[in-house]
């Protein structure tokens, strides 16, 4: 699976967009990208993941850029419950591959 | 539906020991897989078993095994217990397998001493 790089942290405040960036300029063809977040001592939760199109579902939007070697998680209010890790994640599917978590970004809502 | 399940939360072991650690899936999920978090070293896979079978596996010595039963539960068992296993361990199922969603459950804390 194709690695993926992430700042370490950032931060928004609170009812606005974040916008979290993740690079994968190794990506292949075949490999979708995930997003999973994990909150302070609870388990990974899955957010979205994509191809190549732009996606979007009840919690975030996707941006993958054309050439798909980076994509953007969007959080489009984030509130004070959003402060997590996000773990940007390259995989092929449909392969058995397993999810591979790098250190991911730490963001932080502020009120 | 009532999301995965792992028991238990807390668990203390002394070096040498070993330990059992269980895992019920989402109903209707046949693969659930394991994984290792340790602040050093992240989120780690450890296997993957559908329908009974393990069918994915990281790269963890032999003391780490684990076996799924009928009903998809899933048992994770890591025998003469070091310091450096002191981790927290989750536990994740999905519908088809690792290419789908997961699900995590919470995880269970597990602290060597």
């Amino acid at each position: 699976d194709a690695k993926t790089t992430q700042p370490p942290s950032m931060d928004c405040a609170e009812g606005r967009a974040a916008n979290l960036p993740c690079n994968h300029s190794t990506i292949s063809g075949n490999e979708y990208v995930y997003w999973y977040r994990q909150i302070h001592s609870q388990g990974p939760q899955y957010i979205i993941h994509g191809l190549k199109n732009n996606e979007t579902n009840e919690m975030a939007s996707l941006i993958i850029t054309e050439d798909r070697k980076s994509s953007t998680l969007i959080l489009p209010h984030a509130t004070l419950r959003d402060t997590a890790v996000y773990y940007c994640i390259v995989r092929v599917v449909g392969a058995n591959s397993k999810l591979t978590f790098g250190k991911g970004i730490t963001l932080s809502v502020r009120p | 539906k009532a999301g995965v399940t792992q028991t238990p939360r807390y668990l203390i072991k002394t070096r040498g020991q070993q330990v059992t650690l269980s895992c019920s899936p989402i109903s209707g999920h046949r693969s659930v897989s394991w994984y290792q978090q340790t602040p050093g070293q992240g989120l780690q896979f450890l296997f993957e078993y559908f329908s009974e079978t393990q069918r994915n596996k990281g790269n963890f010595p032999g003391r780490f095994s684990g076996r799924q039963f009928s009903n998809s539960r899933s048992e994770m068992n890591v025998s003469t217990l070091e310091l450096g296993d002191s981790a927290l361990y989750l536990c994740a199922s999905s519908l088809g397998g690792l290419e789908n969603e997961q699900y995590f459950g919470p995880g269970t804390r597990l602290t060597v001493t």
